[in-house]
């Protein structure tokens, strides 16, 4: 069965300092990875995905993420934060049967000014 | 990104009564769309997948007699939540894929939110 982790209930980080959101996963065959970001009382916004190729992913706001297939791991990250990042933010997964995607918990970002 | 809306976004009823949640791909074909629920400071639950045409799958211990799901059309599935109750008060996010590619992403809409008295 697919699984999602986020290890981190919430993450606080000084504006202007990098940022790492954790992720790991756990699926059968190759994974298709997705971070999402949700505002309060929002739905969902597409951040970046990684489905094959360089492991390192660019995706929206300056966010990427590193696919590390060893340690099944899919961190989200940014090199400096803003007070606008401030959000929940969910990793998410889906097996190569094209099933929904699986959520984890989310993790709340902080970003302090 | 393509655009995916959900009406009413808020809705409040009484209990017993029936409520119809829309989800719309506005830009797009949604050959799969899926209805998911949110509680509050909680991840997203799958509650069901929909294929253009066909009956939904329902995840395990979602109760597909209270939780009807149409899927009539490339742009539209609804979500009727039948003879509603207090504990079903929560916020319903759907969301769309665009063909049957599994590596698409798939685009969300902004959720409603369902309280019942």
């Amino acid at each position: 069965a697919q699984s999602v982790a986020q290890p981190e209930d919430q993450v606080n980080v000084a504006e202007g300092n990098p940022l790492t959101v954790k992720c790991t996963y756990s699926v059968s065959g190759n994974p298709y990875l997705f971070w999402y970001v949700q505002y309060p009382n929002r739905g969902l916004q597409f951040l970046l995905k990684y489905i094959t190729g360089d492991n390192l992913v660019k995706g929206s706001y300056g966010f990427e993420a590193e696919f590390n297939k060893s340690q099944t791991s899919f961190h989200l990250k940014k090199p400096s934060a803003l007070v606008s990042d401030s959000a929940l933010y969910f990793c998410a997964v889906r097996d190569q049967a094209g099933t929904a995607l699986i959520f984890g918990k989310g993790t709340t970002l902080s970003v302090s000014s | 990104g393509a655009v995916v809306s959900q009406h009413p976004s808020w809705v409040i009823c009484k209990s017993g009564t029936s409520v119809k949640i829309e989800c719309r791909s506005l830009d797009f074909q949604a050959t799969t769309m899926f209805w998911y629920r949110q509680f509050p400071k909680q991840s997203l639950m799958l509650m069901a997948t929909s294929n253009e045409g066909s009956k939904a799958t329902y995840e395990q211990g979602v109760e597909k007699d209270k939780f009807l799901i149409n899927h009539a059309s490339l742009t539209l599935s609804t979500l009727t939540v039948t003879s509603a109750h207090p504990e079903d008060s929560s916020f319903y996010i759907c969301s769309a894929r665009e063909g049957g590619v599994s590596w698409n992403e798939q685009f969300f809409g902004p959720g409603t939110r369902l309280t019942v008295l």
